[in-house]
């Protein structure tokens, strides 16, 4: 089955940075790719996504790219603020069909003032 | 529109008895999955309904099983409650053709 591993575990960044988050999966007919975020207590919120027929995608700070090749897919979060300290999972689908997501172990942001 | 509803937010129960959690999708919405949320494991998927029929199964044993009603609403069902099934349990629903997936709050189930 799918196998989804993200990297890193924990990242601290200060306000105002960068941030990249990166994961891999080893299923090539997987065909979406969503990002989540979840903050302390609260539900897992979709924050951007992308298909396979797309290379890159943006939404105002947040972009997301994906290299069907090396089957890599990677956040990106420009100028980093307070609010966006949050767990963040990406995931994959569509191998087999139906809407079976495949999460990877999730990253810690902290952003530092 | 409401969101994706679970029921009920909190449970507590004793190993060996079993357990029903509830979901009502967003209306209009006819796939559900269930995902198990743990500290050591991560969002694990345990199955997919979609039109009444089950559609996809994750790698859980038998004690844990799935039903979906005529209007979309879904019951999962742990039977036989072990120590290792405290968890927080999410459901999320997405639209007929869709992949986007909205998750509900959850239901945290704590067995001691």
């Amino acid at each position: 089955g799918e196998n989804v591993e993200q990297h890193p575990s924990t990242l601290s960044v200060q306000e105002g940075d960068s941030a990249v988050i990166k994961c891999t999966y080893s299923d090539s007919a997987s065909n979406y790719f969503p990002w989540y975020k979840q903050e302390l207590g609260k539900r897992p919120q979709l924050i951007i996504d992308i298909r396979s027929n797309v290379g890159e995608k943006k939404d105002q700070r947040i972009a997301v790219t994906l290299n069907k090749t090396a089957k890599h897919f990677s956040l990106h979060i420009t100028e980093t603020q307070p609010e966006d300290s949050a767990v963040y999972f990406c995931a994959a689908s569509g191998a087999g069909g139906g809407n079976k997501l495949t999460f990877g172990t999730g990253t810690q942001l902290k952003v530092e003032l | 529109k409401a969101g994706v509803t679970q029921t009920p937010r909190y449970l507590i129960k004793t190993r060996g008895q079993q357990v029903t959690l509830s979901c009502s999708p967003i209306s209009g919405h006819r796939s559900v999955s269930w995902y198990q949320q743990t500290p050591g494991q991560g969002l694990q998927f345990l199955f997919e309904y979609f039109s009444e029929t089950q559609r996809n199964k994750g790698n859980f044993p038998g004690r844990f099983s799935g039903r979906q009603f005529s209007n979309s609403r879904s019951e999962m069902n742990v039977s036989t409650l072990e120590l290792g099934d405290s968890a927080l349990y999410l459901c999320a629903s997405s639209s007929s053709g869709g992949n986007i997936q909205y998750f509900g709050a959850g239901t945290r189930l704590s067995v001691l």
